[in-house]
Formats: structure tokens, C-alpha cells, sequence
């Protein structure tokens, strides 16, 4: 369970939409999160999903997960410049002494041009 | 109306010295976190805490001890400081009961000299 991946970088034109994507290992993890950090700041809660939900939609994110694939995307529609930012994915294990852990990915480094 | 606060925001100290960093949240939470994201933003669980009792203690040196005086506040003290415990250090907390989503502070950043 500690093997959440997700690509370093992307960079999308300002209009345009981003798709974050990421894989997780374990496929018991109850819950999938996305996190925001914006230079210098903490992490913001995105949006979560439970997983056995296979999307959420909330204003311009969409969240997509495919148990089988253990895959998990982010949709940004009509991403801004103020969108640029780091995106973290979280699984959640919970099981045993890992009760509540949660597990990130290293981050995506989303940068948005005007 | 801040939720999850830490102090202080930014650390800078010698290597050798002994410092805290304070935690307080006041969302009702049972349950406290520390984290600790390292230069290349990779964020790695610590320690939590729940109802004031220690539930998570990953890998971490002994020089390391939190402390929570009660539920609403989960202290980080660290002994001994070395170079490579500069990072930026995060506090969340949760309520188990309600799917354990994570609010996280603003981080304390932390440079050892």
C-alpha cells in the first residue's frame, strides 16, 4: 500500500482541461482522496472518493475510479491559472494496526499558462 | 476560525538543539496526525493519535515525541536536531466516525543549520 503513483509534471493551457492521473496498490483502500498544495501552503481537501463509487462530480473536478485498474483521475474543466498547483492522490488503508493510514503519492505538479 | 493551526510556521535552528511544534484543531476531531514532507514533496505519515492515545508510530528516531494534552491538541517535540529533519511538518486531524477525512495545517518549516 505505499506505492501510490502519479506522473511528476503537467502543464495545460488556461481554457483547456487537466486529467491527474494515479495508481494505487491496494484494492481494499475504503477511500481516495485529492489534496491541493499551493506554493508555500498546506494541503487542501479536493474532493474524495468511496470506492465503490466510480465517479463524483463537483463543479469543475471529476473524479474517476476504476477499482479494476486500480487507476484514479481528476478532471479539471476549464482549468485556470489559479489551479496551478501540486495534486496529491491518497488511498486510505483500513486494516489492522493500519487503521485510518493514509497513503500519498508523490504529487503532480500541475502549471497553467495564459 | 482557522481549523487545523500549528506554531510556529517557520523553524530555523541549530543542529543539536530540542524544539516543539504545536498542533490545535478545533473541528471537534478525535483523531490527530503528524506528517513530514521532505524536499522532493514526498509526504510520509509520522505518528497519530486518537482520543489523546497513540495509535500510529511508523519508523521514526526516537529523538521524536509527541504529546497530546488533550483532543483537540497533538505537540511535536524533537530532540537532538540533525540535518536531515529539515522538511516541512504537517498536522491534520479527522473524526473517525465520519469516513476519517484529513484536514491538514499549514505546515511548519523546519531548517537546521
Amino acid at each position: 500500500g505505499e506505492d501510490v503513483e502519479q506522473s511528476l509534471f503537467l502543464s495545460v493551457r488556461e481554457g483547456d482541461s487537466s486529467v491527474i492521473n494515479c495508481t494505487y496498490t491496494d484494492s481494499s483502500s475504503t477511500y481516495l482522496y485529492w489534496y491541493k498544495q499551493e506554493p508555500g501552503a498546506g494541503l487542501q481537501l479536493l474532493t474524495y472518493i468511496f470506492s465503490n463509487m466510480d465517479m463524483k462530480q463537483d463543479q469543475r473536478l471529476t473524479v474517476l475510479l476504476n477499482k479494476k485498474d486500480k487507476h484514479l483521475s481528476l478532471r479539471i474543466a476549464d482549468t485556470q491559472t489559479g489551479d496551478s498547483a501540486i495534486y496529491f492522490c491518497a488511498e486510505r488503508f483500513d486494516r489492522g494496526s493500519t487503521l485510518g493510514r493514509l497513503y500519498f503519492g508523490r504529487g503532480t505538479q500541475l502549471t497553467v499558462w495564459p | 476560525d482557522t481549523a487545523v493551526s500549528q506554531t510556529p510556521k517557520y523553524l530555523v535552528t541549530q543542529m543539536g538543539n530540542d524544539k516543539s511544534i504545536k498542533c490545535e484543531q478545533n473541528l471537534g476531531h478525535d483523531t490527530m496526525y503528524w506528517y513530514k514532507q521532505d524536499s522532493k514533496k514526498f509526504l510520509k505519515i509520522m505518528f497519530s493519535y486518537n482520543n489523546k492515545e497513540l495509535i500510529i508510530n511508523e519508523t521514526v528516531p526516537n529523538r521524536f515525541s509527541p504529546k497530546s494534552p488533550d483532543k483537540a491538541h497533538l505537540n511535536l517535540h524533537i530532540n537532538s536536531l540533525e540535518l536531515g529533519d529539515s522538511a516541512v511538518y504537517f498536522c491534520a486531524s479527522s473524526l473517525r466516525d465520519r469516513g476519517e477525512t484529513q484536514y491538514f495545517g499549514p505546515g511548519t518549516r523546519l531548517l537546521v543549520l
